[in-house]
């Protein structure tokens, strides 16, 4: 069973930063495989991203995904303020990692 | 519009059983990976199970092997999970899911509350 590891558990930036997330997989996987999420409070997750760096249809160009193997990464290039929310990465339409909580600083 | 509308959640005592089902809609069910996915309080999501299309392939997380069941009813559009045993650590909100992008998840339920005391 692949485990992702997601980093920063908490990333504490302002509105126009740029945000990047972290997330490791403990063994080496396809790029077909890795999506990411958003979600905020009182809301189901949404698409961003798959395939490691396909935006999802509406995702705004700010978003960007890259990486192989077995380390991956999120780039929010300028912060916007609805941008606040918990990240996730998951592998193969299954196991998530554990989140990246990205607040307001 | 793809729509996924869970129902079946409630209060059960430590050892019960539930069984959540899924009615979708807006998409043709038949042709897609589903799943359940579970989102417990103060955690982050975990992936419980998925099936693909004619139930021939089955996946779950190792911590409901041999508790939960997913199944599906493609001529009534309808997933399905069948939990027994339940403890709880099972206590969570169940999101219904679809891929309709090859391993990635398009579209979720608005969840229905398991609570397991």
């Amino acid at each position: 069973e692949i485990v992702l590891t997601q980093s920063p558990g908490t990333l504490s930036l302002s509105p126009g930063e740029r945000a990047t997330l972290s997330c490791r997989a403990s063994q080496s996987i396809s790029s077909s495989q890795l999506a990411w999420y958003q979600q905020k409070p009182g809301q189901t997750p949404r698409l961003l991203i798959y395939g490691t760096s396909t935006r999802a249809t509406g995702i705004p160009d700010r978003f960007s995904g890259s990486g192989s193997g077995t380390d991956f990464t999120l780039t929010i290039s300028r912060l916007e303020p609805e941008d606040f929310a918990v990240y996730y990465c998951q592998h193969h339409g299954s196991s998530f990692g554990q989140g990246t909580k990205l607040e307001i600083k | 519009e793809v729509q996924l509308v869970e129902s079946g959640g409630g209060l059960v005592q430590p050892g019960g059983s539930l069984r959540l089902s899924c009615a979708a809609s807006g998409f043709t069910f038949s042709t897609y990976w589903m799943a359940w996915v579970r989102h417990a309080p103060g955690k982050g999501l975990e992936w419980v199970a998925n099936l693909n299309k004619d139930e021939s392939e089955k996946h779950y997380v190792g911590s409901v092997k041999g508790r939960f069941t997913i199944s599906r009813d493609n001529a009534k559009s309808s997933l399905y999970l069948q939990m027994n045993n339940l403890r709880a650590d099972d206590t969570a909100v169940y999101y219904c899911v679809t891929y309709r992008i090859m391993a990635a998840i398009t579209d979720w339920g608005q969840g229905t509350l398991v609570t397991v005391s």
